[in-house]
Formats: structure tokens, C-alpha cells, sequence
């Protein structure tokens, strides 16, 4: 089984420009979350997708971060424009149910943004 | 929001000593995580405990919850320098299942 697959593992960018992330979970796996993880902090959550449905993107500012998951299976994570602030770690994770049990994480897309 | 804290923020043992994390959170849970994070990788899950669950066992881990205090702690026994990483605690709260809401984490240093 291959994992979480994130790509890519690095991204530096200028402010203002685009960026995009890009996430495979397990197969099987109908829940997909993005995390952001600022540097000593836990991750925060972003999105959670249920198959292609969004149920829950309360924490995601919307004004320049947005998301889909066609299909239900891949997902993308996409800012425009980025800001210095959003530099920090993008998570995704994956799992069959909503926190019934443990979450599989990708390793994680780290955004610089300068 | 539903957020953990936990303590120590970081420890610093030896390799064959016991480690032991906290973790306190302010209000009902469905069940409480504990995921371990190395440097520059993702999270890695190591346990979950049900709010009607007081204590479980997974190889040198051992996690105990009290819901009367709202806290947990995760026990590594012999550890290993290899156990050398960030631990979170992640709580599960009320209807929303799918919100798994971290903690700061505690970061453990293992010397050989």
C-alpha cells in the first residue's frame, strides 16, 4: 500500500503568485482532510471532504484558498494569490470514516512563500 | 475551539527511561489520538482511546484517559532513540466526528 501520497514535497514561490497541492490518499479511503501545520504548532484543520462532498471547510479562507476532490478520490488544494503568511506545511490524511479511528498522513507539501 | 494542551512542551530522557506525555483538553470527547510526528514527515497514528475506555496498550505505549480531569497521557516505556520525535494528542469532540482537533504537541529527545 502506498500511503498518503502528497506532491510536491517543497514549493517556493513569490507573493501573489499561484500555488497548487496536490494529494492521493488510500485507496478505499472515502474521507480526505487538509491540514496546515505552522512550525511548532499541530496541524489545523482546513477541509474535510466526505466521497467529493465538502462537509466541512469552516476553517478555510475562502477569499484566496480552494479546494476540490473529483471523483472523490484525488484532491487538490490551491491558493491564489499566496501571502507571506501562508508559508508553513500543508497535511493531507485520509481514512474511511470520520474519527473513528487513526487518520493515514501524507508527508506533507512544506510552502514557502517570499 | 476544542484544542489540546500539552505538557511537557518538551523532554529530554535518556535511552531505557520512560517517557510520559499530557495531554488536557476542555470539553467532552468521542475519543482521544495520540500521533507521532518525526522531523519533516507526516503524522504517523499510534492510538486511539474511546471516551468509555480507560487505558490501552500497543507495544512500549500505554495511553490512559480520565475524563473526569479531561486529560490523557501517553507512557513510552524503554524508550529508544528512535522514539525521538514530536507526539500529539488529537480529540474527537461532540457531533462532528470527522474534526480531529490537535494538540500542540510535545517534543521528546531520546539520547543513546
Amino acid at each position: 500500500e502506498a500511503g498518503v501520497v502528497q506532491s510536491p514535497r517543497y514549493k517556493i514561490i513569490e507573493k501573489k503568485q499561484p500555488v497548487a497541492f496536490w494529494c492521493n490518499p488510500i485507496s478505499g479511503h472515502n474521507t480526505l482532510y487538509w491540514y496546515l501545520q505552522n512550525l511548532g504548532q499541530g496541524p489545523e484543520l482546513l477541509i474535510r471532504y466526505e466521497n467529493e462532498e465538502a462537509v466541512d471547510d469552516s476553517q478555510l479562507p475562502k477569499d484566496r484558498f480552494s479546494a476540490e476532490r473529483l471523483k472523490g478520490v484525488d484532491s487538490t488544494l490551491k491558493i491564489q494569490p499566496a501571502e507571506l503568511g501562508d508559508s508553513a506545511v500543508y497535511l493531507c490524511a485520509s481514512s474511511l470514516g470520520p474519527a473513528r479511528e487513526g487518520y493515514t498522513f501524507g508527508s506533507g507539501t512544506r510552502l514557502t512563500v517570499v | 475551539s476544542q484544542q489540546g494542551e500539552e505538557d511537557p512542551q518538551a523532554l529530554s530522557i535518556q535511552e531505557g527511561e520512560n517517557a510520559t506525555m499530557n495531554c488536557s483538553y476542555k470539553t467532552s470527547i468521542n475519543n482521544l489520538q495520540w500521533y507521532r510526528q518525526n522531523s519533516g514527515r507526516g503524522l504517523v497514528h499510534l492510538i486511539l482511546i474511546r471516551s468509555n475506555e480507560r487505558e490501552k496498550h500497543s507495544g512500549r505505549l500505554r495511553v490512559t484517559l480520565d475524563t473526569s480531569k479531561k486529560s490523557s497521557s501517553l507512557l513510552i516505556t524503554a524508550s529508544r532513540a528512535a522514539d525521538t520525535a514530536s507526539y500529539f494528542c488529537a480529540m474527537s469532540s461532540g457531533t462532528s466526528y470527522g474534526k480531529l482537533t490537535f494538540g500542540q504537541g510535545t517534543i521528546l529527545t531520546v539520547h543513546p
